[in-house]
């Protein structure tokens, strides 16, 4: 059981928008920046957004982070076939004195 | 260009010990918080510990504490993880992580625990 918590899947399909949900408390999202990874089997996860909603150089637009409270968002809008792998939060979590990770969705372009 | 290469995995019995190496090119390491993260087959990813700029903090997951220790050789360009009394639950694909939650990872390296 992760700390923070993710749909298992999602879809849908090339040019749609879809979105990915976070949720956690004020330990770790309510109260630190959160980022984002997409992974992509046998090959290192890829950070798409950090401090919430910011976008390393490099990250198409189409990949947009948001936050409210205790719970973020992914937004990835105009959806290419690359983009289907496993996507990941993750942020510090004070109560535990570490870092800890949504148990990831599975996005797949139908 | 940012480079994390681990090394010293394989595989190794219940009880043993293994030390991971990282060795970090391409960006000041001293100027970073460093982390290991892994990924057990099937599952996703686990944030496992991570060591401040000088070494003067160190946090650890819990299922960890007490046997794995991380450290730093800044003069290196070098991180480490020291696993001790591994289980075989340990089994997972190990990435070295620039900060934390992580900007930069490393390729990773499988450390297999079984008899």
């Amino acid at each position: 059981q992760s700390v923070l918590t993710q749909p298992p899947s999602a879809s849908g399909t090339p040019g749609q928008r879809v979105t990915i949900s976070c949720s956690g408390s004020n330990s770790n999202i309510g109260g630190n920046p959160l980022s984002w990874y997409h992974h992509l089997p046998g090959t290192p996860p890829k950070l798409l957004i950090y401090n919430n909603n910011q976008r390393p150089s490099g990250v198409p637009d189409r990949f947009s982070g948001s936050k409210s409270g205790t719970s973020a968002s992914l937004a990835i809008s105009g959806l290419q076939s690359e983009d289907e792998g496993d996507y990941y939060c993750a942020g510090w979590d004070n109560s535990l004195s570490g870092v800890v990770f949504g148990g990831g969705t599975k996005l797949t372009v139908l | 260009e940012v480079q994390l290469v681990e090394s010293g995995g394989g595989l190794v019995q219940p009880g043993g010990s293994l030390r991971l190496s990282c060795a970090a090119s391409g960006f000041t390491f001293s100027d970073y918080w460093m982390s290991w993260v892994r990924q057990a087959p099937g599952k996703g990813l686990e944030w496992v510990a991570n060591i401040k700029q000088d070494g003067s903090q160190k946090y650890y997951v819990d299922s960890v504490k007490g046997r794995f220790i991380i450290s730093r050789d800044n003069a290196k360009n070098s991180l480490y993880l020291q696993m001790n009394s591994l289980r075989a639950e340990d089994t997972a694909v190990y990435h070295c992580v620039r900060k934390s939650p992580g900007d930069w990872w490393g390729q990773g390296i499988l450390v297999t625990v079984s008899s």
